[in-house]
């Protein structure tokens, strides 16, 4: 199984601010790779594909990179919208695994 | 516009049973690979199932042998028949249509509580 290592649990920034989320995979993806947002009580939306691909309609203050087994996702000049909870997934081989979730909050 | 429907989730006693559905519109839901995904309670997502176009059924390890997804192939509904159910079962199902590898579209889940 891949397990994905997500870091850091929580993180505290303001608006404005420039955030990276880290994602770890225990083997390569060659790039299968998704992010996501989670607003509480809701479903996810999805962010990134294929690791740096820009899903369409989501602002391009968002944007995904990847180095071998790391995978980031990064903000740019946070809206108060993106005080919220982030999960990376990787989609290579089942079973399918999530990040443990980053909680972005208001410093 | 696609739209994916959960429903059956309720309030079931260990060692208990639950079906729950997934009603999908907007695509033709046996022409694509669909999954379910849970949350616990403040935890994060966890992948459930996934049945691809072809039939081929996968499963998370922790549920592995207690549930099994299926699908109607002429109402385009997913299922997912839950045995067995223990307390740590506990969690929002969400069904998600697969696109290209990864769920792109997500229905508003349906919570299962597994409690005496």
């Amino acid at each position: 199984d891949i397990q994905m290592t997500q870091s850091p649990s929580t993180l505290s920034a303001s608006v404005g601010d420039r955030v990276t989320i880290t994602c770890r995979a225990s083997q390569s993806l060659n790039s299968w790779l998704a992010w996501y947002q989670q607003k509480p009580g809701k479903a996810p939306t999805l962010l990134i594909y294929k690791a740096s691909s820009l899903e369409s309609g989501v602002p391009s203050r968002f944007s995904g990179s990847e180095s071998g087994t790391e995978f980031t996702l990064s903000i740019s000049s946070l809206q108060p919208d993106d005080f919220t909870t982030y999960y990376c997934q990787q989609y290579k081989s089942f079973p399918i695994t999530f990040g443990q979730g980053t909680r972005l909050e208001i410093k | 516009e696609v739209q994916l429907l959960e429903s059956g989730g309720g309030l079931v006693q260990p060692g208990g049973s639950l079906r729950l559905s997934c009603a999908a519109s907007g695509f033709t839901s046996t022409n694509s690979a669909m999954s379910w995904v849970r949350q616990a309670p403040g935890k994060g997502l966890e992948w459930v199932s996934t049945v691809l176009s072809g039939g081929d059924t996968f499963y998370a390890d922790s549920v592995k042998g207690r549930f099994t997804v299926s699908r109607d192939t002429f109402k385009g509904t997913l299922f997912l028949q839950m045995n067995s159910l223990r307390p740590d079962d506990t969690a929002v199902y969400y069904c998600a249509k697969i696109s290209h590898g990864y769920p792109y579209y997500w229905g508003q889940g349906t919570l299962v509580t597994v409690s005496s």
